[in-house]
């Protein structure tokens, strides 16, 4: 069935790394995303990776998929005080459309 | 800026009444997709339309509706509101059935 999983908070220092990690279900997904939502605002596509890929680099963003244990995380580098935000873990699966699936979302608050 | 709009950006309303929510995806975009984001359950795909035509159904209420418009522009039509539909309401689009989608601000609706 369809169910993607994250923790619901993370603490980081400025400056540090920060990892959010979220598991997934669906042996057929097809892509697999990473969307950031701030206080008030919309959801922003941050990065994806397709289910045949291990890892993607993007700036400070750096996606790993464990296909075998349905596992993603988004490590982000030299996390920034803007970096504070809810994050979310989503898929798409083969014969679901291009309908997303969404986690509950993981709150990253980062402190000086 | 995703490009995507949605009008209006609040609306509250009370039980019992029907409200429309309009969103324009991105110039070029095709696929408008409707989620709805509450507290408890979280994001959920409500519906998708390419083109004109439905192309997928999540969990969308019967009292719900939508449409996709000549100009692509679409509506979501929300009839015999209770308290449980108060949330957030996002509109994404992409350019055909792309993996990415982009989301537009949102729609708080408040029921009372």
């Amino acid at each position: 069935g369809e169910d993607v999983e994250q923790s619901l908070f993370l603490s980081v220092r400025e400056g540090d790394s920060s990892v959010i990690n979220c598991t997934y279900t669906d042996s057929s997904s097809t892509y697999l995303y990473w969307y950031k939502q701030e206080p008030g605002a919309g959801l922003q596509l941050l990065t994806y990776i397709f289910s045949n890929m291990d890892m993607k680099q993007d700036q400070r963003l750096t996606v790993l998929l464990n296909k075998k244990d349905k596992h993603l995380s988004l490590r982000i580098a030299d996390t920034q005080t803007g970096d504070s935000a809810i994050y979310f873990c989503a898929e798409t699966f083969s014969g679901g459309y291009n309908k997303l699936i969404f986690g509950a979302g993981t709150r990253l608050a980062v402190h000086p | 800026d995703s490009g995507v709009t949605q009008t209006p950006k609040h609306l509250i309303t009370a039980t019992g009444q029907r409200v429309t929510l309009r969103c324009s995806p991105r110039s070029g975009d095709l696929s408008v997709y409707w989620y709805q984001q509450s507290l408890d359950q979280g994001l959920q795909f409500l519906i998708q339309y390419y083109n004109g035509e439905e192309r997928a159904k999540g969990n969308i209420l019967e009292r719900f509706s939508a449409q996709q418009f000549p100009d692509l522009h679409s509506e979501l039509n929300l009839s015999s509101l209770e308290l449980g539909d108060s949330a957030l309401y996002f509109c994404a689009s992409s350019v055909d059935d792309s993996y990415e989608q982009y989301f537009g601000p949102g729609t708080r609706l408040t029921v009372t």
